[in-house]
């Protein structure tokens, strides 16, 4: 998983698992959470997103959990397919005074081997 | 539909030259951000465009760059002097920016090499 802050930049898996990307975010203010597909050569991809006043949010093959008592995020990939293969960015958002400039983690590297 | 598009893809300069970077965003949408990605990094923040508002500049690395929206549409990051640390992908972002409409949706980047 990551960080908003870095714990695992590497995740390698095997086609048909499922796949668990993790993130940890500082700022207990944040209040909007976004999980990015970044695929070689392209810019990211919008996944799912989460607000605060949720814990779980579901969407095709992909899950978001927020966990705001520990400041911790996950994204769980269902039956991991080669195409899943990118790196994953989480990123925190704060609205303050209007503005929105997300945070983003250094990202997690997901491989998936047929 | 028309995405976030961005020109060049790539560019090749020499240190202390001066370079820009265009971006268009998607029709409509009020918000427009400029980040930089160095290679195997996560996105860094460089400004941040929203209506008529004055731009949040606060990631702007140095006064070498700057940026600006023109008609609340197209904009152009510019960069002066080129240094050698500037080679990165830089990636421009567009936003609805309403109320629960916050998602970016990104270009495909600028991929800047300085020589």
């Amino acid at each position: 998983g990551e960080s908003v802050g870095l714990h695992l930049p590497t995740l390698s898996v095997q086609e048909g698992d499922n796949s668990i990307i993790n993130c940890a975010y500082s700022n207990s203010a944040s209040d909007y959470f976004i999980w990015y597909k970044q695929e070689s050569g392209k810019g990211p991809q919008f996944i799912i997103d989460i607000r605060s006043n949720m814990d779980k949010r579901q969407g095709q093959r992909v899950t978001v959990l927020l966990n705001k008592t520990v400041k911790h995020l996950s994204l769980q990939i269902a039956a991991t397919q080669p195409g899943d293969s990118a790196v994953y960015f989480c990123a925190e958002n704060t609205s303050s005074g209007g503005s929105y400039i997300p945070t983003f983690g250094r990202g997690t590297s997901l491989i998936v081997h047929p | 539909g028309a995405g976030v598009s961005q020109s060049p893809s790539n560019k090749v300069t020499e240190k202390g030259k001066d370079v820009e970077l265009r971006c268009d965003p998607i029709s409509g949408h009020t918000a427009l951000y400029w980040y930089r990605q160095s290679l195997g990094q996560g996105l860094e923040f460089l400004i941040y465009f929203q209506g008529n508002s004055a731009p949040d500049k606060s990631g702007l690395p140095s006064d070498r760059f700057s940026a600006e929206r023109t008609g609340g549409s197209v904009s152009t990051l510019t960069i002066q002097r080129t240094q050698q640390e500037d080679s990165a992908v830089y990636l421009c972002a567009s936003s609805p920016w309403t109320a629960g409409q916050e998602t970016q949706y990104f270009g495909p980047g600028t991929r800047l090499l300085v020589l």
